[in-house]
């Protein structure tokens, strides 16, 4: 398709429970990235994908949120025992990267409400 | 850590003004890049101007860029009230990662 699709729109848990949150690149974008964004401020970078492979992993905080993009599925991001602090709002955005140029297209977001 | 900085925060204009905003940026990069952001809604993706240029129009848009600054500016003439938005500015550094600025809020008011 021609959007990023991420689902759900809204999640809510409680502390200590699982959160997984998928993503739906743009067919033929290679690149796939996820962002935190809390309280309508920066972007946080989390993670990239090169198709299934992992591109750039340094801004995951690797104890708890994990990721994939595997073939013919959607993409997901998965945070096990959630904190309050991991509420946010998670952007997916897919890139074909051409012409040296990494041009983002992004999803409308998931909103994560840990309570 | 994000690398931009936008300024101002926030900006409240009348319909028909130019807004001004300013993004600064640490590090080398290949490009610059500015998104929108309306409520509720994930960015888009609104000019990139290279790094071997120094300004770039599109439509109402006008975005500079200083790289012995480290800065750029986007300039949105004759605000309208669908302009209304925040607006992020986002480095391309070498590693094709985007770094994203904190966002200017603008406010058109009709």
């Amino acid at each position: 398709g021609e959007e990023v699709a991420q689902t759900p729109k809204h999640l809510v848990r409680g502390e200590g429970q699982k959160a997984k949150l998928y993503c739906a690149p743009i067919k033929g974008h290679s690149y796939v990235f996820w962002y935190q964004q809390v309280l309508k401020n920066e972007f946080k970078f989390l993670i990239s994908f090169q198709n299934e492979n992992v591109f750039d992993e340094t801004g995951m905080p690797k104890e708890r949120f994990s990721a994939k993009c595997l073939p013919n599925s959607p993409c997901s991001l998965e945070i096990q025992a959630t904190k309050l602090e991991d509420s946010a709002v998670y952007f997916c955005a897919s890139s074909l990267r051409s012409s040296g140029a990494n041009v983002l297209t992004f999803g409308a977001g998931s909103r994560l409400t840990v309570l | 850590s994000q690398q931009g900085e936008e300024d101002p925060q926030a900006l409240s204009i009348q319909e028909g003004e130019n807004a001004t905003m300013n993004c600064s940026y640490k590090t080398s990069i290949n490009n610059l890049q500015w998104y929108r952001q309306n409520s509720g809604r994930g960015l888009v993706h609104l000019i990139l101007i290279r790094s071997n240029e120094r300004e770039k129009h599109s439509g109402r848009l006008r975005v500079t860029l200083d790289t012995s600054k480290k800065s750029s500016s986007l300039l949105i003439t004759a605000s309208r009230a669908a302009d209304t938005a925040s607006y992020f500015c986002a480095s391309e550094a070498n590693d094709y990662k985007l770094s994203f600025g904190a966002g200017t809020t603008v406010t058109v008011r009709a």
